[in-house]
């Protein structure tokens, strides 16, 4: 199957703890990589690879991986985390080539 | 620093051609494969295929071929993104990222190139 599945939305109280999931047959083989996107704005990677933050992403972020499913998790949500989250990876049944989850909508209260 | 530089928005007729640039800065541009993503309103984002930018070999994901043309000039350093015989349903913004072969992602996006699609 070449789709992510992602919940469309969660919310997270101030300081708690969130995690975001990415379910797909691709994700038995590949890693999922994670976009943050903020209203207007471009999306960011936070996380790649098995646990990987680039440069200048806070540590609340750690990203996880078990069969089919990839995890985005916040740990201590801060107000500026309120974002959409997408998850990527590749798409085994065409030519590995790049498919998008729909996006979680994460809500800090 | 690393950037992307998009061309600034668009607003076309039906029918119209339209070409979208993307420069790119602080690093060597044919280390890295360039990527368009398109985002229409209220959506996530669609993958529409990605240019080696050595070899300038375009691929193109299902539903982007056609009416869709990436393309390079690498003496400027930037990529294109061309798409003719414009519909009202290719209004959204287009990025262009940078993919990184070490983290597998795409670690580099452009600001975005709002392109409307409206008689």
């Amino acid at each position: 199957s070449s789709e992510l599945t992602q919940d469309p939305a969660v919310s997270v109280a101030l300081g708690q703890t969130v995690r975001i999931t990415c379910q797909g047959d691709s994700l038995r083989r590949f890693y999922a990589s994670w976009y943050q996107q903020k209203p207007g704005q471009a999306p960011i990677l936070v996380m790649y690879g098995e646990n990987n933050r680039p440069s200048g992403i806070p540590d609340r972020f750690s990203g996880s991986s078990s069969g089919d499913t990839g995890s985005l998790t916040i740990t201590g949500a801060q107000a500026e985390d309120e974002a959409d989250y997408y998850c990527k990876s590749r798409d085994s049944s065409r030519n590995y080539n790049c498919v998008f989850g729909a996006g979680t909508k994460v809500t800090v209260l | 620093q690393v950037q992307l530089v998009q061309s600034e928005s668009e607003l076309k007729k039906p029918g119209a051609s339209v070409k979208v640039s993307c420069k790119a800065s602080g690093y060597r541009f044919t280390s890295h494969a360039i990527n368009w993503v398109r985002q229409a309103p209220g959506q996530g984002p669609e993958w529409m295929g990605w240019i080696n930018t050595n070899t300038g070999n375009p691929t193109y994901a299902q539903g982007f071929t056609g009416r869709f043309v990436f393309s390079l000039d690498t003496s400027v350093s930037t990529a294109y993104l061309q798409i003719s015989s414009l519909k009202a349903e290719d209004t959204a913004m287009y990025y262009c990222a940078r993919y990184s072969d070490a983290a597998d992602a795409f670690d580099m996006w452009g600001q975005g190139t709002m392109v409307t699609v409206s008689s």
